[in-house]
This record gives structure tokens, C-alpha cells and sequence, in this order.
């Protein structure tokens, strides 16, 4: 079983509708990231947060949400699609707990905004 | 500004050339990491390589060797005898220990491995 997962792995909405995206890990980590991908752009942050009671901003966190559940539990909503949010969206975990200070990616959540 | 630069949009080269991808970052902070990941066409993301900053060691692994010299903040990237299967998008990334290890991705550059 892959150790991030992300739920749905494509989505197309209506612009005004909520959208949710949903990302879990395995791993056990305690940082977890959202990040957007556009074409020529590459990951943008979008939020991250370091622990259960810890969100933090991103370079584009305007007109997204997060909420962080549970440690391994990581939700990235849009109160209201807008078609420039049509993206490819990645969740990551990372744990600083040793050195190696790498991020771990799930599969991707390929978002359409009509 | 942009922490890291990938000014190489789009490669193309021709199977068994070797190719370079380069990369150029920005950064005050001493301890960094720099890493390489691929994205092909099925669009996950495939870690390559870390590098810490006090490590300048090149490296080698099969067909890919890595470049990484802080005099010139460069951490490029090398694909020997390339193959079709090389065919991906690439990104360079910056993590700072100064910024919460956030990460800062280039653009990313293209690469097209034709038979």
C-alpha cells in the first residue's frame, strides 16, 4: 500500500461548488504539505503544517483551506471552485526527526474547474 | 524572486546522447538540501537525489550523475546514454533549515528522449 495517499485522484467541478481533497499517510510523519502544479509553474506551496494544531500559510494559500485531523490526516478544501484553480495538486510528508529532510509525495489529485 | 532556477524549459536530445539539466539556487541560509525529483508522463513524483550543503561530493548512480558546487550555486544534473524512459519533466528543489524545511521547487525542465 502506498504510504501518502490522496482521495479523489480526479475531480471535475462547476465553478461556486466546495471541494474537498483528502490526503492520508502511513508514514507516521509529522509535517504534511499541499502544493498545486500548473504547467511551466511547478509546485507551488499552497499550506503546510508541522503538527495537529499547527497550519501554516503558503506563497498561494488565497482561496484554499486546510484542516489538519489527525497527524496522519491532511484536507485541502476550495469554498468556491474558480476555474484557475484547475490544477494538479500534491500532498507531501516530511519528518525532521533525522537528517535526511526529505518530502514524500502522494500520487497527485488531477482538479478540473469548469 | 526566485529561489531556484531551472532555465532549461524544454530538452530535447536524441536516445543515447548524454544531457545536462541545470539548476540554480538562492540562499543565505549554511544548511540546505537540494534535491532532484522526476515526474513522467503518468504524473507522480519520483525521488532522484539529496544533497545536504556540506556535502559536495559529486554522485553517480547508473546513468545519472550529479554536479553540485556551491561556488556557482549550481546542482545540476546529468542522464548519460539517455533512453526513451528518460522522457519526463524534472525539478530541482531547495529546502532551508532556516524556513521550516519548506521546500521551493524550479519550473521544472522537460526532457524528451527521441528513439
Amino acid at each position: 500500500d502506498a504510504d501518502v495517499t490522496q482521495t479523489p485522484r480526479n475531480r471535475i467541478t462547476k465553478t461556486g461548488k466546495r471541494i474537498m481533497l483528502e490526503c492520508s499517510q502511513t508514514k507516521g510523519h509529522d509535517r504534511m504539505y499541499w502544493y498545486r502544479q500548473d504547467p511551466g509553474l511547478g509546485l507551488r506551496l499552497i499550506y503546510y503544517s508541522f503538527d495537529v494544531k499547527d497550519i501554516n500559510k503558503g506563497e498561494i494559500s488565497d482561496g484554499y483551506s486546510v484542516s489538519r485531523q489527525a497527524q496522519a490526516k491532511f484536507s485541502l478544501s476550495l469554498e468556491s471552485a474558480i476555474p484557475n484553480q484547475t490544477a494538479l495538486y500534491f500532498c507531501a510528508t516530511s519528518d525532521l526527526s533525522g537528517l535526511l529532510n526529505e518530502q514524500f509525495f502522494g500520487p497527485g489529485t488531477r482538479l478540473t474547474v469548469l | 524572486a526566485q529561489k531556484v532556477t531551472q532555465a532549461q524549459t524544454e530538452i530535447s536530445v536524441v536516445e543515447k546522447e548524454d544531457v545536462t539539466l541545470d539548476c540554480v539556487y538562492e540562499t543565505r541560509d549554511t544548511t540546505y538540501y537540494l534535491f532532484w525529483y522526476k515526474q513522467p508522463p503518468s504524473g507522480e513524483l519520483v525521488f532522484l537525489i539529496r544533497r545536504n550543503s556540506f556535502d559536495e561530493q559529486n554522485e553517480i548512480s547508473g546513468r545519472y550523475s550529479w554536479n553540485f558546487q556551491k561556488s556557482t550555486s549550481s546542482f545540476n544534473f546529468t542522464i548519460t546514454a539517455s533512453q526513451v524512459v528518460d522522457s519526463a519533466v524534472y525539478f530541482c528543489a531547495l529546502s532551508e533549515a532556516n524556513t521550516g524545511n519548506q521546500f521551493y521547487f524550479g519550473t521544472g525542465t522537460s526532457l524528451t528522449v527521441i528513439p
